[in-house]
């Protein structure tokens, strides 16, 4: 069973870059696709990407210009940079592992952007 | 980018009645790669269905998955009343992957 604890600041200011990180235990780091979504009122859910454990990664074209994913094997961490991000990017992001679905989830983290 | 329309966007049933949930693509796929997710409020979606039918270790056999093509539906046999929660479609046979808008099941 893979369990995902996410961490990462919760209030992010305009321009800046949000920061998220996605622990794993349990399960094996190359398993997995390590996916990134994220969910507010206004949009429901949407996919922003994911990074296999070899660095590939996929991204949402909408949201590729902005994005970094990048994956830690050593740590058993997966990681999502948003850069210049604006209020429309405030959401409830999730991370999760599937292969193609996802699994299993992180517990989402509220991410606010305002000054 | 392959578009998810579900319907209804609310469906308004009582306990140990049956659910309908559908799940319409804006193109065909070509393989089963559609999964439909719960989710309660403040929680994370739970994987229900993956493979249009197929159901994960510990998923109740009153949920299950059909269709092929563009049209996809999620049936609740009878619902509990743990099962009031909204549920999305997810298809992964494509990028961008994308979800449905979700329709939410509550109590009538």
């Amino acid at each position: 069973q893979v369990r995902l604890q996410q961490s990462g600041p919760g209030l992010v200011k305009p321009s800046e870059t949000l920061s998220l990180t996605c622990s794993v235990s349990g399960g094996s780091i190359r398993g997995y696709y390590w996916s990134w979504s994220r969910q507010s009122p206004g949009k429901g859910l949407e996919w922003i990407g994911y990074v296999f454990y070899n660095g590939t990664t996929n991204e949402n074209p909408s949201l590729k210009s902005r994005l970094t994913m990048s994956v830690d094997t050593s740590k058993r961490q997966f990681s999502l940079k948003l850069h210049s991000v604006t209020a429309a990017d405030t959401a409830v992001y999730y991370c999760a592992a599937g292969n193609g679905w996802n699994d299993f989830w992180g517990q989402g983290i509220l991410v606010t952007v305002s000054s | 980018e392959i578009v998810l329309t579900q319907s209804p966007g609310t469906l308004a049933l009582s306990p140990g009645e049956r659910a309908i949930l559908s799940c319409r693509a804006s193109q065909s796929f070509s393989s089963n790669s559609l999964a439909w997710y719960q989710q309660k409020p403040g929680q994370p979606p739970r994987l229900l269905i993956y493979d249009v039918f197929i159901r994960p270790t510990g998923i109740p056999d009153r949920f299950s998955g059909s269709g092929s093509g563009t049209d996809f539906i999620l049936t609740i046999s009878m619902l509990e009343p743990e099962d009031f929660a909204v549920y999305f479609c997810h298809q992964y046979v494509s990028s961008p992957r994308t979800f449905g808008q979700g329709t939410k099941v509550e109590f009538k």
